[in-house]
């Protein structure tokens, strides 16, 4: 079974960043792409971004292009986002997925509450 | 991009009843050379993440009940409900990933039982 344990998130100020972690297990981590996804408060879903199984490519929405970056630490069974230069239309709750290009969700998300 | 749009935005069905919630692509997303159509169906009850219910436009997820069903080919899908029960309650959303490694879901199909 995929579990996904997502943390890092909180209150924010506008400008500000976070470090978003997941921790993946009940699969082969480093054979997978993974995704994050996230849905602001009352609204949608929405890919972020991905990144291949060994980190060489790395893929953004347009609206997160320059201000968010995607890794992975193999070793470690784990995915990161670092947001920066938050807006407030980044709050959401951020979900990491295991790519498959359909997405296996196994969180309950964080979540990013960007306000002044 | 993919536009992805989806009918109705919510919808009102029976114990029992069947649901039937669209898709529509902005452009195809059959790959002529696998004669694939590049869609999910996702499920998504309220504090839950999504759960993959098809992908293939119409191959079911392992546990997933055969009263949901994928249908459709090029710009045109419907995820269908045969029978709806009470635990169907959720909002379902469509995803292309034609465009991989980017992909765009719909807007979201609220289902409410009448």
């Amino acid at each position: 079974e995929v579990q996904l344990v997502e943390s890092g998130g909180g209150l924010v100020q506008p400008g500000g960043s976070l470090r978003l972690s997941c921790v993946a297990s009940g699969f082969t981590f480093s054979s997978y792409w993974m995704s994050w996804v996230r849905q602001a408060p009352g609204k949608g879903l929405e890919w972020v971004a991905n990144i291949k199984q060994d980190g060489s490519e790395k893929h953004y929405v347009d609206s997160v292009k320059g201000r968010f970056t995607i890794s992975r630490d193999n070793a470690k069974n784990s995915l990161f986002l670092q947001i920066n230069s938050l807006r407030v239309e980044d709050t959401a709750v951020y979900y990491c997925a295991r790519d498959e290009m359909w997405l296996i969700h196994g969180g309950q998300g964080t979540l990013v509450t960007v306000s002044s | 991009d993919i536009v992805m749009t989806q009918s109705p935005d919510s919808l009102a069905v029976s114990l029992g009843e069947r649901a039937t919630i669209n898709c529509k692509t902005s452009q195809s997303i059959l790959y002529s050379s696998n004669n694939k159509n590049y869609l999910a169906w996702y499920q998504q009850k309220p504090g839950q993440p999504p759960k993959l219910l098809i992908h293939w436009a119409s191959t079911r997820e392992s546990g997933v009940p055969d009263r949901f069903s994928g249908s459709g080919s090029g710009t045109d899908f419907a995820l269908t409900i045969s029978s709806v029960q009470a635990e169907d309650v959720a909002v379902y959303y469509c995803q292309e990933y034609y465009s991989t490694p980017l992909y765009t879901f719909g807007q979201g199909t609220k289902l409410e039982i009448k």
